[in-house]
Parts: structure tokens; C-alpha cells; sequence
């Protein structure tokens, strides 16, 4: 059975830049959430996505923002890049959300 | 705000011995509780999940949950080199979102 896809895995950007990533969940999940990893504040949620509606967003500014397709798969967006958007971007799916959640490799954003 | 806190570490212990990771959280809605694993440069790893009051055994790993006194652990019996990580705890509730902790960096040293 796959896992959590995401893509691509490593990205370097400019300030003022946007980037879009990818995140194809488990086979079955419905539901797709997405962290932002950084050394100091740990793992700080975004947005929690289930057929295809939002139904939690995380204290984050506008310039974020996600949606989520049909078959599950999801992507999210980030406007505007600034330095301190640099972080590891996790994706992880599960049947509902805040079950058992399974990780993707993540997505290494560096904004330089 | 709601969150979960983890006993800052690092903790070190000798292969063999018995590792306690600890978690305490302020929502009393949180319903569901995990522990993941993370291996430096990797992504979080789920190893262990609990939802009801007492222990929940798997293997060599048994996590405990006291909702009374919003506590949540994770004992690792005869740890290993390899168990060598951070640990992060997490909690669930009804807003679809886990809630995790700082994490715990764990050494098992041979």
C-alpha cells in the first residue's frame, strides 16, 4: 500500500516568490492536513482538509492557503515568500481528521 | 491557547534500561492521543496511539493516558541505539487538527 506522496521534496525560492505543493494521501484517506516544521516552534498546523472543504485553519497569514481536489489529493500555496517561510512542509492524510495520521516525506522549502 | 507540552529532553539512557517520555495537555476535548518518532532529517513516523483511559502495550512500547490529569506517556522497554529520535506527542479533538508538543530528543547510548 503506498504512502503519503509529496512533491517535489526539496525547493529553493526568491522572496516575493510563490511556490505550490503537492500531496497525494494514502489510498482511501479522505482527510489531508498540513504542518509547517521549523526548529523553533515544532510542528504548527495549517489547514485540515476533507472532501474537498476546509474545515480547520491554522493561525497563519493569508498568503497561505490550500485546497483539495476530488480524489483526495491536495495542494497548498504560499504567496508572496519570505525568508521566514523556510521550513519543512508536512502533509499527512488519515480517514478523519486528528486520527491516526500518517506523514509524507515532506517538502524542504528554502527562500533565499 | 491549547497545547501540549513534552519534557524537554534530551533525555539519555543506557542500552537496555527503560525509557519515559512524558506529555501533559491543556484541552480537555482532546480525544485521542499519539506518539510519533522522528528521525533527524526525516518525517514523523506514528508508533503508538491512544484513546482510552490506562496502557495500551505494543511491543516494546506502552503508552499510557490519565485524563484526569491530562497526562499522556510513552515507556520504551530495552531500548536500542536505533530508537534514537525525537519524540513528539499529540493530541486530537473534534476540530480535525493534531495538536503536538516540542518533542523530546531521545539518546540510547550502547
Amino acid at each position: 500500500k503506498a504512502g503519503v506522496t509529496q512533491t517535489p521534496r526539496y525547493l529553493i525560492k526568491t522572496r516575493g516568490q510563490q511556490v505550490t505543493l503537492s500531496c497525494s494521501p494514502i489510498s482511501g484517506h479522505r482527510s489531508v492536513s498540513w504542518y509547517q516544521q521549523t526548529p523553533g516552534q515544532g510542528l504548527q498546523f495549517l489547514f485540515e482538509y476533507f472532501s474537498e472543504t476546509q474545515r480547520n485553519k491554522g493561525n497563519f497569514p493569508g498568503r497561505f492557503s490550500g485546497r483539495q481536489f476530488s480524489n483526495s489529493r491536495s495542494e497548498m500555496n504560499v504567496s508572496t515568500l519570505e525568508l521566514g517561510d523556510s521550513a519543512l512542509y508536512l502533509c499527512a492524510s488519515s480517514f478523519q481528521g486528528a486520527t491516526e495520521a500518517f506523514f509524507g516525506q515532506g517538502t524542504r522549502l528554502t527562500v533565499v | 491557547q491549547k497545547e501540549v507540552e513534552q519534557n524537554s529532553g534530551p533525555l539519555s539512557v543506557p542500552e537496555g534500561a527503560i525509557a519515559s517520555l512524558n506529555c501533559t495537555y491543556s484541552d480537555r476535548g482532546s480525544q485521542s492521543f499519539f506518539w510519533y518518532r522522528q528521525y533527524s532529517g526525516k518525517s514523523p513516523e506514528l508508533i503508538m496511539f491512544i484513546y482510552s483511559n490506562g496502557d495500551k502495550e505494543d511491543g516494546r512500547f506502552t503508552a499510557q493516558l490519565n485524563k484526569a490529569s491530562q497526562y499522556v506517556s510513552l515507556l520504551i522497554r530495552d531500548s536500542q541505539p536505533s530508537d534514537s529520535a525525537t519524540y513528539l506527542c499529540a493530541g486530537g479533538g473534534s476540530n480535525y487538527k493534531l495538536t503536538f508538543g516540542k518533542g523530546t530528543l531521545l539518546t540510547v547510548n550502547p
